[in-house]
This record gives C-alpha cells, structure tokens and sequence, in this order.
C-alpha cells in the first residue's frame, strides 16, 4: 500500500533551537495533518493543511502544504522542553477515501 | 471540544479470550476508525466505518471484527485474543464536509489509547 516516508526519524535538539521535520509520498494527497502524540496517549492534532501551498501556524509551529501535494513539512521554532514527543503526519489520498495514511513518527527529544 | 473515549487504558488477557474495546465519540461524526500502533510500524487501519452498521476492512483486519450499532460507538472485538496481538488501540473519528463540489473527510481526532496486553 501507499507509505508516507517521515523523516528523522529521530533528533536530539537543544531548547531554544529550531526544529524541522517533513513527509514525502510518491502519491498525490489532498489533505495534511499533523499531530503530536505523547508517551501513553493518543495523537492531539496540532495542524490541518487542505490546499497546496497552503501556510498554516499554530503558536510556534508552522507547517505547509507542499506544492506537488507529495510533501509537507512541519517547523517548530525556539523548542522547549514540552515540545518532547513523537510527531505524525497523516495524508489523505485524492481518491476520497476516508482513509488516512501515516507516517511512522519522528521522535523529538529537547535537552534543557 | 470534540472528545473520543476509550474504555479501557490499560487491558490483560489471557490467550483465546474473546477481547472487546470500546469507542465512544460526542460529536456526531459519521467516520469511526480503529488503529493499531506498535513501535517502528506506525499507525495501522485495522477497520473503520462511514455510517452506522457500515463497516470496511483496513489494512490489517485479520483477526478482528467491529461493529457500530450506534452513530456515537464503535467496538472492536478480538474473537480469540492472540499474543501477537499485544499493542496500542486508537480510536479516531472524522465529520464529512463539502468543499465546493467534492465531499471532504475533516481531520481525525484520537481517543487516548488502549493499551493491550495478551499473556
């Protein structure tokens, strides 16, 4: 089936630094999505991208919508300790499925 | 807010005990999912559903069956619990909206997870 490659899939950053991540697809999607989830629960959605080229922000996070609409990437700036999880993104394909496919996570670790 | 609850957060069974974990959602919405999520593998679609008493096979159903007797519950049932089995269960669910002319699926909001454990 479809993957969506995440990467890192892992990154030490120090507080205060600046974070990016992004997904990769072969395929065509028509909606982003990206959540953070902590140790023990479940993913809390963090940005909704519905258009190519679309720029959204949510505090100190931004994320877009690439332009083929095969990507999108996901920048927290100025980290903090509290930014420390794993961080999904999800990709619903044009077809109209209600189906979402994921990614496998980058795992964020913040040093104080 | 839109709030999905699990039953259980944490959850033993024993080998070949049928297992049912339960999803309850306050919004109305018409899409119900259930996941698997193990480590290195991501979120797996185990089955969701688009209307009550509908249901479809995701992409790893073997094992499993659900159903959605009511808009707001989705139950997912291990018939005969399997040690492979052991993983976290999320539930998630997801309104439809219009975007011009083509009907949209919103965003996914999870439940908080069922940890289970099949000795």
């Amino acid at each position: 089936g479809q993957q969506l490659n995440q990467s890192p899939q892992s990154m030490f950053i120090q507080e205060g630094e600046d974070v990016s991540m992004n997904c990769t697809s072969s395929s065509i999607f028509n909606t982003w999505l990206w959540y953070k989830q902590d140790p023990g629960e479940g993913p809390v959605l963090l940005i909704a991208l519905y258009k190519a080229g679309e720029l959204t922000s949510n505090g100190r996070l931004t994320a877009q919508f690439g332009i083929t609409r095969k990507d999108s990437f996901l920048n927290i700036s100025a980290s903090i300790p509290s930014d420390v999880g794993i961080y999904f993104c999800a990709g619903q394909l044009t077809s109209g499925t209600y189906k979402y496919i994921f990614g496998t996570g980058t795992r964020l670790k913040v040093l104080a | 807010d839109v709030k999905v609850t699990q039953s259980s957060r944490y959850l033993v069974k024993r080998t070949g005990e049928k297992v049912f974990l339960e999803c309850v959602q306050d919004m109305d919405h018409e899409n119900m999912f259930w996941y698997r999520q193990d480590p290195g593998l991501g979120l797996r679609l185990i089955y969701f559903s688009y209307d009550v008493k509908m249901k479809e096979k995701g992409d790893i159903p073997e094992g499993y069956s659900v159903s959605r007797e009511k808009k707001e519950r989705f139950s997912l049932i291990l018939e005969s619990a399997s040690t492979n089995q052991t993983s976290m269960y999320l539930c998630a669910s997801s309104s439809n909206f219009l975007l011009g002319w083509q009907s949209r699926t919103d965003t996914q909001y999870f439940g908080p997870g069922t940890r289970l454990t099949v000795l």
